[in-house]
This record gives C-alpha cells, structure tokens and sequence, in this order.
C-alpha cells in the first residue's frame, strides 16, 4: 500500500492553523469495519511520536490541536494553532496490513 | 517509566553481519508485540520487523527477508535484530518500537527508541 502526503512542506505561521493530506493506494477499511491510518510526528534529532490512530483517536497527552479526520483513501492531520514544539516531520502509515507502509512525510516548519 | 534501548549499531562492510539491541524496561514486556523500524540517513520512515509478544509468529519486510532475523528474550526483556549479508541499503537508524495494544490493536507504536546507527560501507 502506497501513502502519498502532500505538500512536502508547510511553512506555517504561529498560531496559524496547517493541514497535512495523506492519501492511499487502496482503501484503508480493514474486513472488520475500521480504517487502520495512523499520525506519526518525528522533531528534528528524535526517534517518532504516534499522534492519532484509527484516523482520529488522539495517543494520551497529545494536545487536541491536533486532530485528525478521512476515510477511505483520503486522510487529514489538522493543527489548528501551530506552536514551535510542532515543527518537524509528519507522517500517516497504514496499520491495515503487512508490509506496514509509511508516507514520504511532510515537513513543518515556521515562517 | 517505559523506556527502549537500543544498542549494537556500527560500521560493518557489505556482506557482514550485526546484531542489534533493545533493553525495555518499566512496563511488562512478554505482553507486547515489538518492531524494528528504520530510517535512513535524511530519509522517511521503513518498517523492517515485528514480532507477536510470546515470540510464535515473525514478519518482515522484503527488502530484508531472509536476511534479518527477529527475536525476543522475554525473560530478559530484550529485543534482537541480526543482520546477515548487509548491503549499503541497510544504512539507517535503526529504532525499536513497542506496540499501542492499549489503544487497541493495529495502532502503530506508542514508544520508541532513541535508536542506533548502522552503517554498511566499505
């Protein structure tokens, strides 16, 4: 399954709101009825973060800036008042089947 | 504190092996499924390999089956990756990952590594 995200970069001002798209090869409804598409946040020198799974479920501690919306194919990450602890690379990856795939990722930075 | 490290990384020629690391420590390890997950120098991110908690049932990427070798010690709460017959594709940060089973199952991991570098070059 192939995970494409658009753009490759956002430069965002602070507290202005940034929106990252992920979109699939194929669809993401597992037989069971859930959409297994996973957020991921990895900062500059650090290992990743999981954000949000199952398209929309905030990971405990995740700030409720983030959310996370889609279906199908066609999947959002929105932060909707970007801070500077939020720069860095996103990246949504498919949990629906092995090999388990990740996108090319989008950079996040500030103006 | 839920804590993963890894270590074994380094410089290895093409053709050799490498065994790589990961201590856990603060949550119960033999309950989770672990992967190996890498990412090359300025690169995204590529699964390589998981394993279920009890150890019964491996799986891995292409680019790396019959190559890699999974394993877990979970007596010594300890994750293994050995590396056959690396080439210079393999170069990468290579990071443990403990599986979000408490959110549900197919989540993705909910800590990770700082990770350990290897490097394949002659």
């Amino acid at each position: 399954i192939v995970l494409t995200q658009t753009p490759l970069s956002s430069p965002v001002t602070l507290g202005q709101p940034a929106s990252i798209s992920c979109r699939s090869s194929q669809s993401l409804v597992h037989s069971d009825g859930v959409t297994y598409l996973s957020w991921l946040h990895q900062r500059p020198g650090q290992p990743p973060r999981l954000l949000i799974y199952k398209i929309s479920n905030r990971i405990s501690g995740v700030p409720d800036r983030f959310s996370g919306s889609g279906a199908g194919t066609d999947f959002t990450l929105r932060i909707s008042r970007v801070e500077a602890e939020d720069v860095g690379v996103y990246y949504c990856m498919q949990v629906m089947q092995y090999p388990l795939t990740f996108g090319g990722g989008t950079k996040v930075e500030i103006k | 504190e839920v804590k993963l490290l890894e270590s074994g990384g380094g410089l290895v020629q093409p053709g050799g092996s490498l065994r790589l690391s990961c201590a856990a420590s603060g949550f119960t390890f033999s309950t989770y499924a672990m992967s190996w997950v890498r990412q090359a120098p300025g690169k995204g991110l590529e699964w390589v390999s998981v394993i279920t908690n009890s150890g019964d049932w491996t799986h891995y990427a292409d680019s790396v089956k019959g190559r890699f070798t999974i394993s877990r010690d979970n007596s010594k709460n300890m994750l293994s990756l050995q590396m056959n017959s690396l080439k210079a594709e393999d170069t990468a940060v290579y990071y443990c990952a403990k599986d979000a089973s408490d959110y549900g199952h197919n989540c993705g991991w909910d800590c990770w590594g700082q990770g350990t570098l290897v490097t394949v070059s002659s």
